[in-house]
């Protein structure tokens, strides 16, 4: 199975909103609502931002935000800050005990 | 507080095997799922493996099922994975990351990871 798809950048500019998407199959993103997001900053590990599609881990800030539509799934950060510019990587449950996760889009805050 | 501290990456030539290790501490390690992530230099994250907390139930990314051998010692409080057969596509950082909720293709912990690199 192929990774999930990702663009390889994304930019906004302070207090604006940007939205990033992760485009799957009918036998990941679109069979299973169990995807989730991660933010990495250089360096550091990841830090799991969203899951089960749209639900955040206590003590992520609701500027972040999840949704899914057929076979793509999508992250939005609003509010944008200067924090926030990072490497962000979606997953996805893939079926047979399996899970995928994006090439990554780096954000950019202009 | 949580803490995952990996260890025992290196340089290995192709063919070659290492051993890695996680030592966990600050939950109850014994009832936790435990995952192994790879980042290659300036790629993207690959899922490779998972245990449950009893280590009945071991899955394998389809890249290294046959190679690579995913253990645990909760006495230890640590997580393991036995890598052979290297090859130079394993080179990466390698995480350990612990499973978040009741499913464990969620990971709420990392480590900060032990570097791999494969070559002659």
């Amino acid at each position: 199975q192929s990774a999930l798809t990702q663009p390889p950048s994304a930019s906004g500019s302070p207090g604006q909103s940007v939205t990033i998407s992760c485009t799957g199959t009918s036998s990941d993103i679109g069979a299973y609502n169990y995807v989730s997001w991660y933010q990495q900053h250089p360096g550091k590990a990841p830090k799991l931002m969203i899951y089960e599609v749209s639900k955040r881990p206590s003590g992520v800030p609701d500027r972040f935000s999840g949704s899914k539509s057929g076979n793509t799934a999508s992250l939005t950060v609003s509010g944008l800050q200067a924090e926030d510019e990072a490497d962000y990587y979606c997953s996805s449950y893939a079926g047979s005990n399996n899970v995928l996760f994006g090439g990554g889009t780096k954000l950019t805050v202009l | 507080e949580v803490q995952l501290v990996e260890s025992g990456g290196g340089l290995v030539q192709p063919g070659g095997s290492l051993r890695l290790s996680c030592a966990a501490s600050g939950f109850t390690f014994s009832r936790s799922g435990m995952n192994w992530v790879r980042q290659a230099p300036g790629k993207g994250l690959e899922w490779v493996s998972y245990t449950t907390g009893s280590s009945k139930n071991i899955y394998y990314a389809d890249s290294v099922k046959g190679r690579f051998t995913i253990s645990r010692d909760n006495a230890k409080n640590s997580l393991y994975l036995q890598m052979n057969s290297l090859r130079a596509e394993d080179t990466a950082v390698y995480y350990c990351a612990r499973q978040y909720t009741s499913d464990w293709y969620y990971f709420d912990y990392w480590g900060q990871g032990t570097l791999v690199t494969v070559s002659s």
